[in-house]
């Protein structure tokens, strides 16, 4: 598609259910991000694929958080046994990767809600 | 590393007022830098950037940035604001070379527009 494209749009589950995020980028797109956004805050970074290469996971909150990408294509985020606070929009993003300026192309986002 | 700091959380202005959003960033190296909006309830979206040349960079819906090198600076302007620019404003770095890292964002700068 023409943009990075987020699923679902919105999540409500309840506490300790697993839920799956899908982000599919924009093709070539070599690099892939998920932040999360809490309500009424800036960006936190999560976790970073460039290519094949081992992915940044540094910002991952804890275990029960994972992230897979298969070559360059669509990336899930897992979270395992939702607790509230992980409440937040969970936005993807894009990039060229090496080859750009590191300039992002963001998704809508999956606005998550763990009751 | 590189960082980011946008020193105002919020800035309330009057609709076709002036308005100015400040960041400053720092890095040891050359820098892109960018500015990206985010409407309520919708993802990032892309304002205007600075990769190299003019100093002074137009983006869209009538707003403009200045990069400042000597005082690290790079500040959002719009002469005169509309109710439609209410949003959250993220400025964002990266280092020449280190594209494959992605951005360094700020807080964010919440502009309130009041009629």
């Amino acid at each position: 598609g023409a943009g990075v494209s987020q699923s679902p749009s919105n999540k409500v589950t309840e506490k300790g259910k697993d839920v799956e995020l899908r982000c599919d980028p924009i093709s070539g797109h070599t690099a892939l991000y998920w932040y999360r956004q809490r309500l009424g805050q800036g960006l936190e970074f999560l976790i970073y694929f460039q290519g094949n290469s081992a992915p940044d996971k540094s910002g991952l909150p804890s275990d029960r958080f994972s992230a897979e990408r298969t070559g360059e294509s669509v990336s899930t985020l897992t979270i395992q046994r939702t607790q509230q606070e992980d409440s937040a929009v969970y936005l993807c993003a894009s990039s060229l990767g090496g080859r750009g300026t590191g300039e992002l192309f963001f998704g809508e986002g999956s606005r998550l809600t763990v009751l | 590393a590189q960082s980011v700091t946008q020193l105002d959380s919020q800035v309330p202005v009057f609709e076709e007022a002036p308005v100015e959003l400040r960041c400053n960033y720092s890095s040891s190296v050359s820098v892109y830098l960018f500015w990206y909006v985010q409407y309520p309830n919708q993802g990032l979206q892309l304002l205007l950037k600075y990769l190299s040349g003019s100093t002074l960079v137009k983006g869209i819906n009538g707003f403009e940035a200045e990069f400042n090198k000597s005082q690290t600076s790079f500040h959002l302007r719009k002469p005169s604001v509309h109710i439609s620019d209410t949003a959250e404003y993220f400025c964002a770095v990266s280092e020449w070379g280190g594209g494959a890292d992605g951005l360094t964002f700020g807080k964010g700068t919440h502009l309130i527009i009041q009629p």
